[in-house]
């Protein structure tokens, strides 16, 4: 079965602290998302990487970076985590041909305090 | 820029009620339009897509046609169950870019 695999569930974090959010793919995709949901607003686009070691920006990369290393596993770290950066934290996969369709992993939920 | 709007929720219905929730868009070029449903704390799965004008995308009970003329891509189900509660995402995707535009999601309770 594929998979779309992020690392915490859960976490909690104090305002200032360096969060790290882990993706990991199982499915060899070229393309990988980090979105950020929240009610009312739907899914906003963080960054995005279609190959290793590239990123492009998305909607809302302010706060925010990103790294990707090896074609499996991409990252997004807050540098100092504030207290509207409390989300849920999407990542998502796809193969190269822009079909727009992504494979989600369960999500991580912050809380920045 | 691309942009997807859908109706406001929740919505609530009895089970083996008729479905619809609505979902327009606004795109350069011409879209490939989707549904995304998020069951309660799991991530989004692809629900149905279709990808030219008229095409019908189904799964599940689910439909949506692709209406280009009213820029429109409802989602409909005849009779729905307690386990389509869930969040329903429409979406696009165009001009070839890898960025898929979501709307904001429509929550969908059924009650028994």
């Amino acid at each position: 079965d594929v998979k779309v695999t992020q690392s915490s569930r859960y976490l909690v974090k104090r305002t200032g602290e360096k969060v790290f959010l882990e993706c990991v793919q199982d499915m060899d995709h070229e393309n990988m998302f980090w979105y950020r949901q929240d009610p009312g607003l739907g899914l906003r686009l963080i960054y995005f990487s279609y190959d290793v070691k590239m990123k492009e920006k998305g909607d809302i990369p302010e706060g925010y970076s990103v790294s990707r290393e090896k074609k499996e596993r991409f990252s997004l770290i807050l540098e100092s985590a504030s207290t509207n950066q409390t989300s849920m934290y999407l990542c998502a996969s796809s193969p190269a041909t822009a079909t727009g369709e992504l494979f989600f992993g369960e999500g991580s939920r912050l809380t920045v305090l | 820029g691309d942009s997807v709007t859908q109706m406001e929720g929740p919505v609530t219905l009895s089970e083996e009620a008729f479905l619809t929730i609505n979902c327009t868009y606004t795109a350069t070029g011409y879209p490939s339009l989707f549904w995304y449903v998020q069951y309660p704390g799991e991530g989004l799965q692809l629900l149905l897509k279709a990808t030219k004008a008229d095409d019908k995308g189904s799964n599940k009970g689910f439909e949506a046609t692709y209406r280009k003329e009213t820029t429109s891509f409802h989602l409909e189900k005849g009779s729905v169950q307690v386990s389509d509660s869930a969040v329903y995402f429409c979406a696009l995707i165009s001009g070839g870019y890898q960025k898929v535009t979501f709307g904001t999601g429509t929550k969908l309770q059924v009650i028994p």
